[in-house]
């Protein structure tokens, strides 16, 4: 089993939709989790940190539901630029620290 | 502020031919990074340093794969000798401790014929 599993997508939705994604991870020592946005042919970027009680950046929600070890994004009114392939991203920790280890990620397109 | 910079951005090499790639992380950035992402998945972390130390490098080929990290700044990836499964793209990361936000750079693209 894969340490993080990721949908890959992908998902096509029209401008102004709600779209979510899942990522589940088999590691219950993961620490840390992240969502990380990656353009096509581009480097991966930090979209978000995602945390215990849940966090929101203005159009993101990002969900941690330890006991069933998944993590959601959430993404609403979506934009044409939102196009991308996100990637779920988790760090264990003790000797691993700092490692990120990463999903395959789920391809977002917007059509408009 | 100057992220991190990786060069070259392309490599074309014939199998069993050796090739480079350089990373200079953003500065300051005591933590650096290699990852190797294959087309359709997430990146795979390949080795971190520690300023010049490599602290885990368990997942580094190590039979052909060689990095180093010489002054604790830029850092350098190798190959040699090269397979066609080695094609893919090669990025560098950095950040300020190993519990900083990790900082990618653009990548090297590396198609091995």
């Amino acid at each position: 089993r894969k340490e993080v599993e990721q949908d890959p997508g992908p998902f096509n939705v029209p401008e102004g939709a709600t779209v979510a994604f899942n990522c589940t991870y088999s590691n219950s020592a993961s620490q840390s989790f992240f969502w990380y946005r990656q353009d096509c042919r581009k480097e991966p970027k930090l979209l978000m940190s995602v945390y215990s009680s849940g966090n929101e950046d203005g159009r993101f929600t990002a969900q941690l539901n330890r006991a069933s070890q998944y993590i959601s994004l959430l993404i609403r009114d979506s934009k044409l630029s939102d196009s991308a392939t996100y990637l779920c991203v988790l760090s264990v920790g003790g000797t691993s620290y700092g490692k990120l280890t990463f999903g395959q990620g789920t391809i977002l397109t917007v059509h408009p | 502020e100057a992220g991190v910079v990786q060069s070259p951005r392309y490599k074309i090499i014939e199998k069993k031919q050796p090739v480079a790639f350089w990373c200079n992380p953003i500065s300051g950035h005591n933590t650096l990074y290699w990852y190797l992402q294959n087309l359709g998945q997430g990146p795979e972390l390949l080795i971190r340093y520690e300023n010049e130390e490599a602290v885990d490098d368990s997942q580094l080929p190590k039979d052909r794969f060689s990095a180093e990290r010489l002054k604790g700044v830029d850092s350098t990836l190798k190959i040699q000798p090269a397979e066609l499964g080695d094609s893919a793209v090669y990025l560098c990361a950095s950040s300020l401790d190993p519990n900083g936000s990790q900082y990618f750079g653009p990548g090297t693209r590396l198609l091995v014929l």
